[in-house]
C-alpha cells in the first residue's frame, strides 16, 4: 500500500525564519509527487516533481525530490504570516488506467508568528 | 477563468439519509476527482471521472458513488449516511485524465447527525 509520511506534523516559527518541511514515501510505479498549501478550504497547487535532483522554485518557496532515498523537501525562506497553512504532500502512481488518484500525507501545520 | 465550484457549501443530514453533492470543473477541464477530508484520516481519494466514466476508485464502500455529465460537471452521492461520513468533500478538476495538476474547489462540509 502506498504511504506518504510528512514531518513535522506541526511547526511554529517566527517571521523571517526559514523552514524545511519533509515528505517521505513508499510507492510502486511512482509517477509524481506534488505539494499543496491549504489555508481555509481548498488546497492550492504549489509544485509537481517527477525527476530527482531538479529544484522547483517559486518566489520564496522551493522543492526538490530524491527518488533514490524516497523523499522530498519543501523549503520556505524569509517566512511571512501569510505562509501559515497546512502543507500537504501527495503522491501519484501509474496504474492500468493511466494514473491513480492522489495519495496524501497528513500534512504539516505551519504557524508563522509575527 | 472561474475556478472549481461546489454546491452546496454546507449540509446537515441525519443518519440513514442520502446526499448528493455537485461539482462544476474549470471550463475546459474534462477530469473530475473527488476526495474526502477528515481530521483523522486526512485527504483520501474517492474516485475520478473522465468522459462520463469512472476511471479510478479509492478504497471506499459502495455507498459512495458518482457520475459525470457530458458537460464535465460531476455529482457524488452518499447513501445510508453514517456519522463517520461527516467530512469536507473536495472536488478537483484537471485538463485530462491522470494529469497531476489538479485544482480544488472550496469543498462541501457535510455534517451527519
Amino acid at each position: 500500500e502506498d504511504k506518504v509520511v510528512q514531518s513535522p506534523l506541526s511547526l511554529v516559527v517566527h517571521e523571517g525564519d526559514t523552514v524545511t518541511l519533509n515528505c517521505s514515501y513508499e510507492v510502486t510505479n511512482f509517477r509524481s509527487l506534488l505539494w499543496y498549501k491549504q489555508e481555509k478550504k481548498a488546497p492550492t497547487f504549489l509544485f509537481m516533481l517527477t525527476s530527482s535532483g531538479i529544484e522547483k522554485k517559486s518566489g520564496r518557496l522551493s522543492s526538490i525530490l530524491d527518488k533514490k532515498e524516497l523523499f522530498s523537501i519543501l523549503n520556505i525562506t524569509a517566512t511571512q504570516t501569510g505562509d501559515s497553512a497546512v502543507y500537504l504532500c501527495a503522491l501519484q502512481r501509474y496504474s492500468g488506467g493511466g494514473a491513480d488518484g492522489l495519495t496524501f500525507g497528513k500534512g504539516t501545520h505551519l504557524i508563522i508568528q509575527p | 477563468k472561474a475556478g472549481v465550484t461546489q454546491t452546496p457549501r454546507y449540509l446537515i443530514k441525519t443518519r440513514g439519509q442520502q446526499v448528493t453533492l455537485s461539482c462544476s470543473p474549470i471550463s475546459g477541464h474534462r477530469s473530475v476527482s473527488w476526495y474526502q477530508q477528515t481530521p483523522g484520516q486526512g485527504l483520501q481519494f474517492l474516485f475520478e471521472y473522465f468522459s462520463e466514466t469512472q476511471r479510478n476508485k479509492g478504497n471506499f464502500p459502495g455507498r459512495f458513488s458518482g457520475r459525470q455529465f457530458s458537460n464535465s460537471r460531476s455529482e457524488m452521492n452518499v447513501s445510508t449516511l453514517e456519522l463517520g461520513d461527516s467530512a469536507l468533500y473536495l472536488c478537483a478538476s484537471s485538463l485530462e485524465l491522470g494529469v497531476n495538476e489538479q485544482f480544488f474547489g472550496p469543498g462541501t462540509r457535510l455534517t451527519v447527525l
